[in-house]
């Protein structure tokens, strides 16, 4: 596609659930990030893929976060067992090389 | 550890007038620094960037000028029009390194 694809745009889950979130990266670049901004705060680092190397997942905040880049093209971040404070905006981001990111329009993450 | 930081959470210019967006950083490994507009709703938007190598890139109404010593980047925007109200990321990228660690962001306002 054109740009970075994002579903859903909105979420809105209980505590306690899991909850998938999809980012459909541009097509041939080979890098995806996944950043999250919670209110009021900056863009969090989560993880990190680049090719067939293994992912830096430096950034996930707990073991309840997870991610996965199948075919080298579509991610998914699931995270398990929501909390309140994982309530945020999950955005993702690809680029061809270097550190030119696109970011796609997030998805607004509600844990009630 | 804020690696990145912007220490201004808000700023209000006259339209027409010069904007001044600061960021400071504490790691000397960044060797790459890139500014972002986000607008509500909307991903970020790569604006302009600049290598560690020079101090200064221009881009029309856009600077930004880089000081090393002094660890500090700013952005200017002259002359401010009210299409730039958003908020401003400041981000930065280690030698060798494609993530990004941004800043927390500064709300600009353009007043009429």
């Amino acid at each position: 596609g054109a740009g970075v694809s994002q579903s859903p745009s909105n979420k809105v889950t209980e505590k306690g659930k899991d909850v998938e979130l999809r980012c459909d990266p541009i097509s041939g670049h080979t890098a995806l990030y996944w950043y999250r901004q919670s209110l009021g705060q900056g863009l969090e680092f989560l993880i990190y893929f680049q090719g067939n190397s293994a992912p830096d997942k430096s950034g996930l905040p707990s073991d309840r976060f997870s991610a996965e880049r199948t075919g080298g093209s579509v991610s998914t971040l699931t995270i398990q067992r929501t909390q309140q404070e994982d309530s945020a905006v999950y955005l993702c981001a690809s680029s061809l090389s270097g550190r030119g990111y696109t970011f796609g329009s997030g998805t607004r993450l509600t844990v009630v | 550890d804020q690696q990145v930081k912007q220490n201004s959470p808000s700023l209000s210019v006259q339209e027409g007038r010069i904007s001044i967006l600061n960021c400071d950083y504490t790691n000397s490994m960044f060797d790459y620094f890139l500014w972002y507009k986000k607008y509500p709703a909307e991903g970020p938007t790569f604006l302009i960037s600049i290598s560690s190598i020079k101090d200064k890139n221009e881009d029309g109404r856009f600077t930004v000028f880089l000081n090393k010593s002094a660890k500090h980047l700013s952005l200017h925007i002259v002359p401010s029009q009210p299409g730039d109200s958003a908020v401003y990321f400041c981000a930065a990228a280690a030698q060798g390194a494609q993530k990004l660690v941004f800043g927390q962001g500064t709300r600009l306002t353009i007043n009429p």
